[in-house]
């Protein structure tokens, strides 16, 4: 069965600075993998996916992710954070069984951005 | 484009009391439709998932039951509320070609 790690609870990070929000997964085959964004109190807005082709993924925001099949990972990254990116961030894997699709999630990283 | 609506934003219920989650979708036809619950201070948990009209498959053995009447409606209900089924829960859809999911916002079920 297919598993995601966030290995990173919280993170916190000044405004202006770097970021990049760990995702390791298992899975057997070739992974779709997905970041998601929650603002407190909202569903989830997907940031980017990775199905296949170019490892380096362009999303919304700003954001960036990179799939190193090697290390199992998918870390996100954006290179200059805004106090608006503070929320809580998902990495997804989806396993395709039967003509469905099952995502799991990590637990999250939540993103604390100071002035 | 597709929308997902999900109400309401927040309910606050006793213990024992019913419960009726409903999410519908626009713009699009026959999607694979999620139901989420989200816990403090955990993950996302899938509930519930259905590709076609009256067909749902349960991930989870639970309080909570799920309907699907119409293409683009689905629907989560409990006869009776216990403390635990407190939470955020999330209701979510998928087109056939799957390229991610589009989350609703969200209801806060608070049940005490």
């Amino acid at each position: 069965a297919q598993s995601v790690t966030q290995p990173d609870i919280h993170i916190t990070v000044s405004e202006g600075a770097s970021l990049e929000l760990r995702c390791n997964y298992s899975y057997g085959a070739t992974p779709y993998l997905f970041w998601y964004v929650q603002s407190p109190g909202q569903g989830l807005q997907l940031l980017l996916k990775y199905f296949s082709g170019d490892t380096l993924v362009q999303g919304i925001k700003g954001f960036e992710a990179e799939f190193k099949r090697s290390q199992s990972s998918f870390n996100l990254r954006k290179p200059s954070v805004h106090w608006s990116d503070a929320a809580e961030y998902f990495c997804a894997v989806v396993a395709f069984s039967g003509g469905y699709q099952k995502v799991t999630f990590g637990t999250g990283t939540k993103l604390q951005v100071i002035p | 484009s597709q929308t997902i609506h999900q109400w309401p934003a927040t309910l606050v219920q006793p213990v024992g009391s019913p419960l009726s989650l409903e999410c519908t979708v626009e713009g699009t036809s026959n999607p694979n439709l999620y139901w989420y619950r989200q816990a403090a201070g955990r993950g996302l948990q899938l509930l519930f998932y259905s590709v076609g009209i009256g067909q749902i498959s349960s991930e989870v053995p639970q309080n909570l039951s799920a309907s699907r009447p119409q293409d683009r409606q689905f629907i989560l209900s409990s006869k009776k509320l216990l403390l635990s089924d407190s939470g955020f829960y999330l209701c979510a859809w998928s087109g056939q070609d799957f390229g991610g999911y589009t989350f609703g916002s969200g209801t806060r079920l608070t049940v005490v």
